[in-house]
């Protein structure tokens, strides 16, 4: 079974160039996580969806994030303009009726 | 604020001896947590969970314990082996949060041979 796919893996961009970030979770689970890790704040939830519904958006940082999820297979990140201090590891994970979570391995996000 | 506090960030011990993982939380409306182990490069993969209704749950070589009237969990890995070198983070959530995990911000296990 394929776990959580996200890509790229590693993004190198310029201050304010576009970012996204992309993301397949596992089928079958229906709901899905954006998370971001910093040696500062760990790991800290943007976003959660629920059947492809954003539930909660309350850590996004700011209007410069935005998530979407068009279908039950697939969830973007975007970031637009990117800034330097946006630099971390964004995580996608996914979940089914449990309380388990399963992440993937992560994009990692340069912004120079 | 944060909720789930992990206040090692880094533990080393001996192959074979005990490793004992720490974490506290201060919300009381927690009822279950987990715990992830995290490599360089890759990420956070499920390890072990206890619900709040018990107070010890074991897998193999991994123990976790809960003392909620503490509001303290810890992860104990016996015999610890050099493979469980990684970052231990500490996760909890609550009923009718829908189940958004909150994370600590890790522990960095060295296993020494």
């Amino acid at each position: 079974d394929a776990g959580v796919i996200q890509s790229p893996r590693h993004e190198v961009t310029e201050m304010g160039q576009e970012v996204t970030l992309r993301c397949k979770p596992i089928s079958g689970h229906n709901s899905l996580f954006w998370y971001r890790q910093t040696m500062m704040r760990g790991l800290e939830l943007l976003i959660y969806f629920n059947n492809n519904v954003p539930i909660d958006d309350s850590g996004m940082p700011e209007d410069r994030f935005s998530a979407k999820m068009p279908n039950a297979s697939f969830s973007t990140l975007k970031i637009q303009p990117s800034e330097p201090r946006d630099s971390a590891v964004y995580f996608c994970a996914s979940r089914s009726t449990g309380n388990t979570i399963y992440f993937g391995e992560g994009s990692w996000l340069t912004v120079v | 604020d944060q909720q789930v506090k992990q206040n090692s960030p880094s533990l080393s011990v001996q192959e074979g001896r005990i490793s004992i993982l720490n974490c506290d939380y201060t919300n009381s409306m927690f009822d279950y947590f987990l715990w992830y182990k995290k490599y360089p490069a890759e990420g956070p993969t499920f390890l072990i969970s206890i619900s709040s209704i018990k107070d010890k749950n074991e897998d193999g070589r991994f123990t976790v314990f809960l003392n909620k009237s503490a509001k303290h969990l810890s992860l104990h890995i016996v015999p610890s082996q050099p493979g469980d070198s990684a970052v231990y983070f500490c996760a909890a959530s609550a009923t009718g949060s829908a189940r958004q995990l909150t994370f600590g911000s890790g522990t960095q296990l060295t296993v020494l041979p």
